[in-house]
């Protein structure tokens, strides 16, 4: 089983629509987690950080649930330039980032 | 200018050769990283960093070794490149953790390898 899980989609929707993600890991020392969002053939990104229960930054929601052990991602109000692929990480321990194969996001007109 | 750059941004080589890919970084984190990533298998960690004395292997070490030249710099090599090692391989940098235990990680833009 892989420490980080992901279905990979592509979740396909139109503008405006909401469209939520979520992310399983298996290490349950794990103390941090991340989405990083990813353009085809760029570079990862950080997107958020969820430390705790959660976090908020304007359309994006992340959430942690450490009993289910998963994280979660929201995004309200989709907009064209969301289409990516959105990596969920978890921390490997001393700084050790264990990354998940990636949800495509496909978002159109 | 980015803060972190890897050349080349592309190669194609030929099984057998030894070739080196380098990451060069403006930031001036102590941390450095490099991984590989493969379609439907993410990134795995080949070799991290702490400081220019500190070596670790990540996950996939095998076929591969680094240096680390300069807090600035860390170089990876494949000394014999199999066709298996064809990928799209980043550097990543980071600052201490502190008592988060995990802190942002910074990537270059990549760069695509192909073994023939």
């Amino acid at each position: 089983r892989k420490e980080v899980e992901q279905d990979p989609g592509p979740f396909n929707v139109p503008e405006g629509a909401t469209v939520a993600f979520n992310c399983t890991y298996s290490n349950s020392a794990s103390q941090s987690f991340f989405w990083y969002r990813q353009d085809c053939r760029k570079e990862p990104k950080l997107l958020m950080s969820v430390y705790s229960s959660g976090n908020e930054d304007g359309r994006f929601t992340a959430q942690l649930n450490r009993a289910s052990q998963y994280i979660s991602l929201l995004i309200r109000d989709s907009k064209l330039s969301d289409s990516a692929t959105y990596l969920c990480v978890g921390n490997g321990g001393y700084n050790k980032l264990i990354f998940g194969a990636g949800t495509r996001l496909a978002v159109h007109p | 200018d980015a803060d972190v750059t890897q050349t080349p941004r592309n190669r194609i080589t030929k099984t057998g050769k030894r070739i080196m890919l380098e990451c060069s970084q403006t930031k001036g984190h102590d941390r450095m990283y490099w991984y590989r990533q493969d379609p439907g298998l993410g990134l795995r960690l080949i070799y991290y960093s702490f400081d220019v004395k500190d070596i670790n292997k990540g996950e996939i070490s095998d076929g591969y070794s680094v240096s680390r030249q300069a807090q600035a710099k860390f170089s990876l090599s494949l000394e014999s490149a199999i066709p298996n090692q064809t990928a799209l391989y980043f550097c990543a940098t980071s600052d201490f953790a502190g008592k988060r235990g995990t802190d942002t990680q910074y990537f270059g833009p990549g760069t695509r390898l192909t073994v023939l």
